[in-house]
């Protein structure tokens, strides 16, 4: 069965670095999304991505964050200057058509010292 | 605001002990619930959608159902392999795909 495949699995920085998380998609996929969830704590949405721009954004996403698709498979999310909150696992999340349920990768745990 | 609420926090099975898990959610025009199963270190997988008041979906020993206010997820005879976080999840915003996720259900089946 098709997945959605993220890398790397693990990643630890410092504070204040640049990170780049990586998304491979599900081929047929048009849709796709970042989730984080911070130990303990439910799974939040951060940002929807369709048609190569922006869908929905929430309170989380600030200008720290970005996203982009830039080979046409990749899907990324970049936090530019990372804080000690930003530790948690990300979840890509994709789906092929408006009505069908997302897809979810098995997540980057970012850890920030 | 939209809301998703999950009881219990926990649970714990004997094996063969069945039971139910509730979501309740207040959300203005339900564009469909989603149930899913989370492993310790994976993403969530899907289990089902439901959309309207009274609709069942089942898969193997799970079957969910819709009310207008809630949603339960009934476990028959589980089993061990059942042990996991059940999470359930509705749409806001203008997406389908944008979830507002409940805490979730921690499921333990033991032997």
């Amino acid at each position: 069965e098709p997945e959605v495949t993220q890398t790397p699995s693990h990643q630890v920085t410092q504070m204040g670095q640049e990170v780049i998380l990586r998304c491979v998609p599900i081929s047929n996929h048009l849709y796709f999304y970042w989730y984080r969830q911070i130990l303990g704590q439910k799974v939040e949405f951060l940002v929807s991505f369709y048609n190569n721009e922006i869908s929905e954004k929430s309170e989380i996403f600030d200008d720290q964050f970005s996203v982009e698709r830039p080979d046409g498979s990749n899907f990324t999310l970049k936090i530019r200057s990372t804080k000690l909150e930003d530790s948690a696992m990300y979840f890509c999340a994709t789906k092929d058509r408006g009505q069908s349920p997302l897809h979810f990768g098995n997540g980057t745990r970012l850890t920030v010292t | 605001e939209d809301q998703v609420t999950q009881s219990p926090e926990a649970l714990r099975l004997q094996e063969g002990e069945s039971s139910s898990l509730n979501c309740s959610y207040t959300v203005s025009g339900l564009r469909g619930l989603f149930w899913y199963r989370q492993d310790p270190g994976k993403g969530p997988e899907f289990l089902f959608t439901l959309y309207s008041a009274g609709e069942e979906k089942e898969k193997e020993r799970l079957k969910a159902t819709l009310t207008k206010k809630e949603s339960f997820l009934h476990i028959t005879a589980p089993k061990p392999e059942d042990s996991a976080t059940y999470l359930c999840a509705v749409p806001y915003g203008g997406s389908q795909g944008n979830l507002i996720f409940g805490k979730g259900t921690k499921l333990s089946v033991k032997p």
